[in-house]
């Protein structure tokens, strides 16, 4: 299957600061992008879906300007959450679109102290 | 609103057995189904994809099934192996825009 490279697996960072996630496709170009968000002993649930160069499309509930996301290039999407509070704390993970299937990155796991 | 239930939500079992995990879905208009694995810590491996006009899917030891008519799906995991525990997710797919909506999973402990 496809290659999706997430980073970084892990981060703390104190509220109020803002924090960049990257998934890159290393081996195929991936049209469509899917940012999750997985709170503990919950489902993972779609945040918002991109598009390259243009932007992106967010779920109900999921504030757009918290949770910018860039999807510059058919190998680059990029997820900041902005201000960071305690709640935000979750498992990120994205999915990269070819085909009929979702390639899933390794997930970051984001703590806000 | 599509809604994806997973049962049992945590499962022991010994080596060697074989097992069932049940995941069922309210809306049976669905383009196609997946199992994938998660461990602890890591993201997500794509098991078994199963399109809606297929009935089964098999790789290796697991094999699942799907009945899009009333919205069931199993994975069977046949002489577990302790490497099998993890999380096992079943998410299905609405319409042709590849939005997966999951299941909360099911926590799976082999015991050697």
């Amino acid at each position: 299957g496809a290659v999706v490279s997430q980073h970084p697996s892990w981060v703390i960072c104190k509220s109020g600061t803002s924090v960049k996630i990257e998934c890159r496709s290393l081996d195929f170009q991936a049209t469509t992008m899917f940012w999750y968000r997985q709170f503990p002993k919950q489902s993972l649930m779609l945040m918002a879906t991109s598009n390259e160069g243009s932007k992106a499309t967010y779920e109900q509930g999921v504030e757009k300007d918290k949770f910018l996301i860039n999807h510059a290039s058919l190998t680059l999407s990029t997820l900041t959450v902005t201000s960071a509070h305690p709640e935000d704390s979750s498992f990120y993970i994205c999915g990269e679109g070819t085909g009929n299937t979702i390639y899933f990155g390794e997930g970051s796991w984001l703590t806000v102290v | 609103k599509q809604e994806v239930t997973q049962i049992p939500a945590a499962l022991s079992v010994p080596e060697g057995e074989n097992l069932v995990l049940n995941c069922s879905f309210t809306d049976s208009a669905i383009y196609n189904l997946q199992w994938f694995r998660q461990d602890p810590g890591k993201g997500l491996t794509s098991l078994l994809l199963i399109q809606s006009s297929q009935r089964e899917q098999t790789s290796g030891r697991l094999n699942a099934s799907l009945d899009k008519s009333s919205g069931r799906s199993t994975l069977y995991i046949a002489a577990s192996q302790p490497g099998d525990s993890a999380t096992y997710l079943c998410a299905v797919t609405g319409g042709s825009n590849y939005k997966l909506t999951f299941g909360k999973g099911t926590l799976l402990t082999v015991n050697p």
